[in-house]
């Protein structure tokens, strides 16, 4: 089954300590995604990534890092989180010009 | 701000027909898609748009205008399961810049 799967589901940590939230494709997409989601605002893209080795930011990256050293691995790291990167969290994965599948969310609580 | 504008909420009674707008302001989009999302889900990928004219996919169709940047979402048949929020997106370069609008709650009503 083509599934792009994020984990953890729901987090919650305290400002400062160091996170990642993971995520894995299984259909072998070049380009993967990071968006974070907030009330009466939509989706904005956090990072985006063409291909291995290949990263960019999008509209809202600071606070965040990503990695690509695998094609269907896509880690979001927060270094130093804080309260206002609570949010929910959605990795996607796509081979053309749209965005096809997305994980189920990762709701994160920055205390 | 949000290059694509869309209407907050509509609502409509089952088996109405809905249309959703969206205006964009950014020019070279790469088509304009569409997804929708329950509360608490992920969004899933209803339909994407490359080219002018309109897509149909069963109970809903979408439609693109280039020159006008414009398109929108046609949901006909409402059914109760519908009630969701929608979203129209769009790519702004070839390198995997994309972009969402704010959303659009619908909800039917009996």
């Amino acid at each position: 089954e083509a599934q792009v799967t994020q984990n953890p589901r729901y987090l919650i940590t305290v400002t400062g300590k160091k996170l990642t939230v993971t995520c894995s494709q299984n259909m072998n997409h070049e380009y993967m995604s990071w968006y974070r989601q907030d009330p009466g605002l939509g989706l904005r893209q956090i990072y985006y990534s063409m291909n291995v080795e290949v990263t960019d930011k999008g509209d809202v990256p600071e606070g965040y890092k990503v990695s690509r050293k695998e094609k269907r691995n896509f880690p979001l790291i927060l270094e130093s989180p804080s309260p206002n990167q609570t949010s929910l969290y959605f990795c996607a994965s796509r081979t053309g010009n749209t965005e096809a599948f997305f994980g189920q969310g990762t709701r994160l609580t920055v205390v | 701000g949000q290059s694509l504008e869309q209407p907050s909420e509509v609502t409509a009674v089952e088996g109405a027909i809905v249309q959703i707008n969206c205006t964009y302001q950014t020019s070279g989009f790469y088509g304009l898609s569409w997804y929708q999302q329950h509360d608490g889900g992920a969004p899933t990928f209803l339909s994407y748009n490359a080219l002018d004219g309109l897509e149909e996919t069963g109970r809903f169709s979408s439609f693109l205008s280039r020159s006008d940047s414009y398109g929108y979402l046609l949901l006909q048949e409402l059914q109760m399961k519908d009630s969701a929020s929608y979203f129209c997106a769009g790519s702004t370069d070839s390198w995997g810049k994309f972009q969402f609008g704010a959303g659009t709650q619908v909800v039917v009503t009996p």
